[in-house]
């Protein structure tokens, strides 16, 4: 139990749709990154958020957008589905205050998005 | 372009017996590394990291090893148990407590009883 929740565990969508995929973090987790992991890969860092600004990206195009709220709740956004973006989407979460390094992160159990 | 390669997908170690699983690097600003497990269902869970400063780096039955000049790295488990079937992942950070992991493809290991 880690204590990060996302919703739904499971969605289907058609290309060009848009999607809103959710995660609840920890009391006192400010910082929340995303991260997509396409069938036989390893995950691959979308962004992060920290106090509700995006801080840091990877190499995902501008309709992958994210909103971070007070409550330690947050969202990922795709817009314009694609077929590839059919994938596990994990949130991972962690403290930020003191010595809190990455392994302090704790991943959600994901949610498996299928573009038809 | 792979910049953290597990080359083995699978791996079956009998209990009691040691596993070794492997990950090599391309990147040499990488300085942190990180090896998760992973259940079905379940996101990954953080397992034991290692400093680009060390060598070597053990927690109770897990040990990794880091060969920099190499740029490879590999975790041994022993005695491996039934309970440690799952698929492992190698991650690499450019800075300790940075998020931006780049994850390897992943080796399912599976332990037979």
């Amino acid at each position: 139990e880690t204590g990060v929740t996302q919703s739904p565990t499971h969605l289907i969508k058609t290309r060009g749709q848009q999607v809103t995929l959710r995660c609840s973090s920890q009391s006192g987790h400010n910082t929340v990154s995303w991260y997509q992991q396409a069938l036989g890969q390893g995950p691959q860092f979308i962004f992060q958020y920290y106090r509700e600004e995006e801080n840091g990206r990877g190499n995902f195009p501008p309709r992958f957008s994210g909103l971070q709220f007070p409550n330690y709740s947050s969202e990922l956004n795709v817009n314009a589905l694609e077929l590839d973006d059919s994938a596990l989407y994990l949130c991972a979460s962690r403290p930020t205050s003191g010595a809190h390094g990455v392994e302090t992160q704790y991943f959600g159990p994901g949610t498996r998005l299928l573009v038809l | 372009d792979q910049q953290v390669k597990q080359n083995s997908p699978s791996l079956s170690v009998q209990e009691g017996r040691i596993s070794i699983l492997n990950c090599d690097y391309t990147n040499s600003m990488f300085d942190y590394f990180l090896w998760y497990k992973k259940y079905p269902a379940e996101g990954p869970t953080f397992l034991i990291s290692i400093s680009s400063i060390k060598d070597k780096n053990e927690d109770g039955r897990f040990t990794v090893f880091l060969n920099k000049s190499a740029k490879h790295l590999s975790l041994h488990i022993v005695p491996s148990q039934p309970g440690d079937s799952a698929v492992y992942f190698c991650a690499a950070s450019a800075a300790f407590g940075n998020e931006k992991l780049t994850f390897g493809t992943g080796t399912r290991l599976t332990i037979i009883p």
